[in-house]
Order: structure tokens, then C-alpha cells, then sequence
């Protein structure tokens, strides 16, 4: 079956502008993730979803960034005033349900570059 | 707050060789373990985990065991091979708390040369 999917795959945007990256998770998964991956380093959790409610939204580094999943099933990262700081592989992953009993599955991330 | 660390890369084997790649990690409560790997091109995939002490994941010829102890959990093959050319990330899922997030170490890059 399809596995998690993301667009863009590459996005390029200025200093300053807006935004937005989408996650189409595996069919049937409740629990949403969204990790971002700075070069040379490991992914770093941002926030979490189970069904259309952020469970937990600890990882997201400020107010500029806000994510959304209104139906329970895609999901969009939006990321105002970008800062070349905000630059990285964006990562998203689904599992059947929150908890550490059901594996992850990531998608192909989305990379960001903010010139 | 929890952490993994693990083994500086990049890794460079020939075809056969041995494989260890170290992990340790800290945490408040009584983690999961767990192996990720991503290899060239590809998303991150689960490649083993362990849920308790002394369990032993394996996959693929891949093999770590949770060893509370030491708090570690190294990732060992017996004999590597081209296609196992890749990134592979130590992570943990902390049981201790509220939140369902992996933490991951950051990564180790293995090039294994025919």
C-alpha cells in the first residue's frame, strides 16, 4: 500500500515569506508526527497528532511555526517569517495509533531552503 | 531530558567486515529502543527495536541488545555488506511522561566498499 507522502519534496523561498508543507499520512493512522532534520544531525520532534488534536506540540521552536490536520488525515506545517536558521529536511511520519507499541513510519521529508 | 549518543561517522568497512556502531542514551523513565536506518534516496525506516532490558532486536543480520546496566544498546553484523550502505540512528521512546515523541542520536553514516 502507500506509504507516507510528502510535497513539496524540494522548496526553495526567500527570507521572510511563508510557508507550507504537507503530509499525506498512511491510510487508517490516527497518530501524526512532524520531525525536522538539521544536516548532520538526527530528526527532532516538533509536535503530534492524534486525530485532528495536537497531543503534544513541545518541539515546535516558536510562534512562526503552527501545524494543522482538520479532517484527521493530511496534515500542513506552516512556517511564517522564514529565518535562514529554519532551513532542514522536514519529516513527517504516521502511525496506527499514539504509543510506543506502533511503528513510525516516515515519510521521504521535505527539504527547505531559506535564502 | 533523555539523549542518545552515538559513535562519530562516517564508518568506513570492506565487504565482510565486522560492524559495531555504539549507542548509549539517557532517560527519565524506562525507554524503547530502537534502530532506524535510512539509506540513499529513501525515508527513514525501522530497522529493529528492543521494549525491555536484556531483549535483543534483530533484522536483517543486524542484532543490538538493551542493556540497562550500561545503558546502551550497540548496533552489531557480523558481515556487512554494499547494500547495507547507509545512515543508521539510534533512538529511544521514553515511556517516563505524557508526550510520543522519538528521540534520536544523530546519526551515523556507513560506507561499506566492495
Amino acid at each position: 500500500g502507500a506509504g507516507v507522502s510528502q510535497t513539496p519534496s524540494n522548496k526553495v523561498t526567500e527570507k521572510g515569506k511563508y510557508v507550507e508543507l504537507r503530509c499525506d499520512p498512511i491510510s487508517g493512522h490516527t497518530a501524526l508526527y512532524w520531525y525536522r532534520q538539521s544536516l548532520g544531525q538526527g530528526p527532532e520532534f516538533l509536535i503530534y497528532f492524534q486525530g485532528t488534536g495536537a497531543a503534544d506540540d513541545s518541539g515546535l521552536p516558536n510562534d512562526r511555526f503552527f501545524a494543522v490536520r482538520p479532517e484527521g488525515s493530511v496534515s500542513t506545517l506552516k512556517i511564517q517569517r522564514t529565518e535562514r536558521g529554519d532551513s532542514a529536511v522536514y519529516l513527517c511520519a504516521s502511525s496506527l495509533t499514539g504509543g510506543q507499541a506502533y511503528e513510525q513510519y516516515f515519510g521521504p521529508g521535505t527539504r527547505l531552503t531559506v535564502t | 531530558g533523555d539523549s542518545v549518543t552515538q559513535m562519530e561517522g562516517p564508518v568506513t568497512l570492506s565487504e565482510e567486515a565486522f560492524l559495531t556502531i555504539n549507542c548509549t542514551y539517557t532517560a527519565t523513565g524506562y525507554p524503547s529502543l530502537f534502530w532506524y536506518v535510512q539509506y540513499p534516496g529513501e525515508g527513514l525506516q525501522l530497522l529493529l527495536k528492543a521494549t525491555k532490558a536484556d531483549d535483543k532486536g534483530s533484522n536483517k543480520g543486524f542484532e543490538a541488545t538493551y542493556r540497562k546496566e550500561t545503558t546502551s544498546f550497540h548496533l552489531e553484523k557480523g558481515s556487512v555488506q554494499v547494500s547495507d550502505s547507509a545512515v543508521y540512528f539510534c533512538a529511544l521512546w521514553d515511556s517516563g511522561g505524557s508526550n510520543y515523541k522519538l528521540t534520536f542520536g544523530k546519526g551515523t553514516l556507513l560506507t561499506v566498499n566492495p
